[in-house]
């Protein structure tokens, strides 16, 4: 059975950065795409990118570029979510999730429990 | 504001079937597959239905999924106390290159 586990709460200040981890078991983790999914307090979700861990390439969500680096250590099968610049609307609930399925055809087969990333002065 | 558009919320009362729509463009649901996931309070998303209407092992068969054109739904039959829950659909959009998700539905039971 596939296992995602997240890093605990964040707090940061405005204009900080935070990482963010999601360590991986019971699958071939450099196979699989990990997306990063937030979602703000009463709000929906927001894919934010997605890295292929036998590629090293990631892809980031148009909104978040510039801001967003995705990266994956095969060694400890852990993938790494870094949001940098932090303003107090990037507050939310932050999940990893397992893909299965081909580019465009892909979906989140498993989910990480969620990291809340509080950010405030 | 979602690429994809879900009326914000559904009802229906034990054993009735209830329809969730999710209505996209041509570079998203026109054109790729649609998942959707379901998100019970204070909890992860789960994965309910993808490819369009494939069932992940263990999701009952009353969840069924469809699509027309630039439009997909999620159906739920034999409705009961503990679907109640968001639930949202995803795509990934040819002109974003990612995937975008509906703005999720709250489906109250009755």
């Amino acid at each position: 059975q596939v296992q995602l586990e997240q890093s605990g709460t964040e707090v940061k200040r405005p204009g900080s950065s935070v990482k963010v981890s999601c360590k991986t078991s019971g699958g071939t983790f450099s196979s699989f795409p990990i997306s990063w999914v937030r979602q703000a307090p009463g709000q929906g979700l927001q894919w934010m990118g997605r890295i292929i861990p036998i590629l090293d390439i990631a892809n980031y969500a148009q909104n978040f570029q510039g801001r967003v680096t995705i990266t994956a250590d095969k060694s400890t099968s852990t993938a790494y979510m870094e949001l940098s610049s932090l303003r107090s609307d990037d507050t939310a609930v932050y999940y990893c999730a397992s893909d299965r399925g081909a580019s465009a055809g892909s979906y989140s087969a498993y989910w990480g429990q969620g990291t809340l990333v509080i950010v405030s002065s | 504001q979602s690429v994809l558009t879900q009326p914000p919320s559904a009802s229906g009362t034990p054993g009735q079937r209830v329809t969730i729509s999710c209505s996209g463009d041509n570079s998203n649901i026109g054109t790729n597959t649609v998942n959707w996931y379901l998100q019970l309070p204070g909890t992860a998303p789960k994965l309910l239905i993808y490819n369009i209407n494939q069932r992940p092992s263990g999701v009952p068969d009353r969840f069924s999924g469809s699509k027309s054109g630039t439009s997909a739904s999620l159906a739920i039959s034999g409705l009961q106390s503990e679907d109640e829950a968001d639930y949202y659909c995803a795509a990934w959009d040819d002109s974003l290159n990612g995937v975008v998700f509906g703005g999720g539905t709250q489906l109250t039971v009755l």
